[in-house]
């Protein structure tokens, strides 16, 4: 089944800085690379996602690029601010309509 | 209340005992899941529910039971839990399975003694 690798699992940046966090899958066929943002003690909630059609998308400060050959995803974060203080998570789905599987997160942490 | 919610948010059993969480999404959605997060795997999926039938079944063990009466509604019985089952227990829904945004609940904190 399907595989999905994040890296990193934490990242500390200050303020006004950008963060990147890099996510890998398995299956050539996964079509759908949602990230969410979970605050602590708070529910996971989709922040961007892309579609294999799709090379690159971007929201604001927030931006994701696809890389179909290589079967990899970025999320990146520019102008960093404390309330993007979150575990961030990346995710994939397989062809044919499974649900879909997550990376193990990253921890991002934005100090002032 | 709006989107996904569960009952109960807390929940404290003893390994003997059988108890269930409730998962309730008001989006009119088509599927429905259940994950389990703890800190060792988080975000770990565990069944998938589309139009009331389970398509996947993430090598649960069979003390974890799910239900799913209707497409609104979603159930996981617990029986004879270990203390290792103790994480938060997300229920999620979506449109089509995978392919659109999926909308968590607030989850169930439990702790098996």
């Amino acid at each position: 089944g399907e595989n999905v690798e994040q890296h990193p699992s934490t990242l500390s940046v200050q303020e006004g800085d950008s963060a990147v966090i890099k996510c890998t899958y398995s299956d050539s066929a996964s079509n759908y690379f949602p990230w969410y943002k979970q605050e602590l003690g708070k529910r996971p909630q989709l922040i961007i996602d892309i579609r294999s059609n799709v090379g690159e998308k971007k929201d604001q400060r927030i931006a994701v690029t696809l890389n179909k050959t290589a079967k990899h995803f970025s999320l990146h974060i520019t102008e960093t601010q404390p309330e993007d203080s979150a575990v961030y998570f990346c995710a994939a789905s397989i062809q044919a309509g499974t649900a879909l599987i997550f990376g193990k997160g990253t921890t991002l942490s934005v100090s002032s | 209340e709006t989107g996904v919610t569960q009952t109960p948010r807390h929940l404290v059993m003893g390994m003997t005992n059988k108890k269930s969480l409730k998962c309730e999404q008001h989006l009119g959605h088509n599927a429905m899941y259940w994950y389990k997060q703890s800190a060792k795997k988080p975000l770990e999926l565990m069944f998938v529910y589309n139009f009331k039938e389970q398509t996947e079944n993430n090598s649960v063990p069979s003390r974890f039971s799910p239900e799913c009466p209707n497409s609104s509604h979603l159930f996981l019985h617990l029986h004879t839990l270990q203390p290792e089952d103790s994480a938060l227990y997300l229920c999620a829904s979506s449109g089509r399975t995978g392919r659109d945004e999926q909308f968590f609940g607030p989850g169930t904190r439990l702790t098996v003694l």
